[in-house]
């Protein structure tokens, strides 16, 4: 089956600091990419989606400036968060589809991020 | 608007059967996704029904009425395992999954 990773699982960091997050389909190409983030409690935010080589679509709300994304290739994209702050704190997870799968995701297991 | 909704918390003895059910609006659909979510891990896929009807796959089975923009999940057999959140996901018109917050399953032995 496909299989999506993420990494890291945990992070935690200092206010102020950028931390990246990376995304991987290990078994298929993924054309598209997902990112989301959940707050406990709550359900899925889209933040954006990413087609590989070309910008990422944000979700209105989502500062792109904060939250870059790159998807330079079809088995990698990378979420970073820039001068991270304790609101940030979240559960961010990514989601790829395949070429020619309009329908299905397949999502990774998801990064813990914590910010002091 | 688009929007899910479903119970914020259902309870269910174990070896029981329970059905949690799902309204949804959205602008076009491409079927409807349920996952599972365990606390602090991401969604697994559980079903996907795009026509009506019931799909059945072992102690799960999910049914779809496109009509009345409705959906439920029925689980059979429960487990303490099955102790979960369950999100039903429709897809709109541009391939995008909307999420609601899900319905938080609690098993009782």
């Amino acid at each position: 089956g496909a299989v999506v990773s993420q990494h890291p699982s945990r992070v935690i960091c200092k206010s102020g600091t950028s931390v990246k997050i990376e995304c991987r389909s290990l078994d298929f190409q993924a054309t598209t990419m997902f990112w989301y983030r959940q707050f406990p409690k709550q359900s899925l935010m889209l933040m954006a989606t990413s087609n590989e080589g070309s910008k990422a679509t944000y979700e209105q709300g989502v500062e792109k400036d904060k939250f870059l994304i790159n998807h330079a290739s079809l088995t990698l994209s990378t979420l970073t968060v820039t001068s991270a702050h304790p609101e940030d704190s979240s559960f961010y997870i990514c989601s790829a589809r395949a070429a020619g799968e309009v329908n299905e995701q397949f999502f990774g297991p998801g990064t813990r991020l914590t910010v002091l | 608007g688009q929007n899910i909704d479903q119970p914020t918390e259902m309870t269910a003895t174990e070896g029981a059967i329970v059905q949690i059910n799902c309204t949804y609006q959205t602008s076009g659909f491409n079927g409807l996704f349920w996952y599972q979510q365990h606390a602090g891990e991401a969604p697994t896929f559980l079903s996907y029904n795009v026509l009506d009807g019931l799909e059945e796959k072992g102690r799960f089975s999910s049914f779809l009425s496109r009509s009345k923009g409705y959906s439920y999940l029925l689980l059979k057999e429960l487990q303490m395992k099955d102790s979960a959140s369950y999100l039903c996901a429709p897809m709109d018109s541009n391939y995008q999954l909307i999420w609601g917050a899900g319905t938080k399953l609690i098993i009782k032995p």
